[in-house]
């Protein structure tokens, strides 16, 4: 039971270019979230999913966007990369009702 | 908006003694709360969840939650080298399709 698996662990980035973050989950959740984790800023939340089809801000969406392709796969899009996205970004994933997340490896992401 | 509020620490304890950490979050309608262990360069891992006031034991964790107050606490009893982590408090928000939202975390240190 591989859980939540995303792709890839690691990249480097030049200002400018584009990328996408895949995640995926196997546990038929229905919820599933993207988070980036910077040095004294614990876990922000950039986008969720609540169900297959919809997608909801989070605390920090600017310069982001999420697909929703099926129940199993969340993804994460930056269009044109900055520095200031330079971070760890979670993907995680819950069942409906008041149940907790489980998370993803985390791909390090690095813009120069 | 949103608010889980935690001390980052760090929080230093010896080996053997009661850890305490605490978080207080802004929303009265809160209905679950969790506490994550996060060791450097690791995903979150969920080690205690709770849904109702009062205390909740799992081995040498105790969760405790006051909703009138907002608050919610985790104590580690026997504390041990190896509970040297980051621990992130997470409260889930809008209900049961809501969003989690964490604190930036606790660093606790145990010295032998």
């Amino acid at each position: 039971n591989a859980g939540v698996t995303q792709t890839p662990k690691f990249q480097v980035l030049k200002t400018g270019q584009s990328m996408t973050l895949q995640c995926a989950q196997d546990m038929n959740h229905n919820s599933m979230y993207w988070y980036r984790q910077d040095p004294g800023m614990g876990l922000r939340l950039i986008y969720y999913s609540a169900s297959e089809g919809t997608t909801d801000k989070g605390e920090v969406p600017n310069g982001y966007n999420v697909s929703r392709l099926n129940k199993r796969e969340f993804s994460l899009r930056l269009e044109s990369a900055a520095p200031s996205q330079t971070s760890v970004y979670f993907c995680a994933s819950s069942a409906t009702g008041n149940t907790e997340a489980f998370f993803g490896q985390g791909t390090r992401l690095t813009v120069v | 908006q949103k608010e889980v509020e935690q001390n980052s620490g760090p929080l230093s304890v010896p080996e053997g003694a009661i850890a305490s950490l605490n978080c207080t979050y802004s929303d009265r309608v809160s209905q679950s709360f969790f506490w994550y262990r996060q060791y450097s360069g690791k995903s979150p891992e969920l080690i205690m969840s709770i849904y109702s006031n009062g205390d909740k034991e799992d081995g040498r964790f105790t969760a405790q939650l006051n909703k009138a107050s907002q608050y919610v606490s985790l104590l580690i009893r026997d504390s041990q080298p190896s509970d040297s982590a980051t621990y992130l408090c997470a409260v889930k928000y809008g209900g049961s399709q809501g969003n989690l939202i964490f604190g930036k975390g606790t660093k606790l240190s145990v010295k032998p």
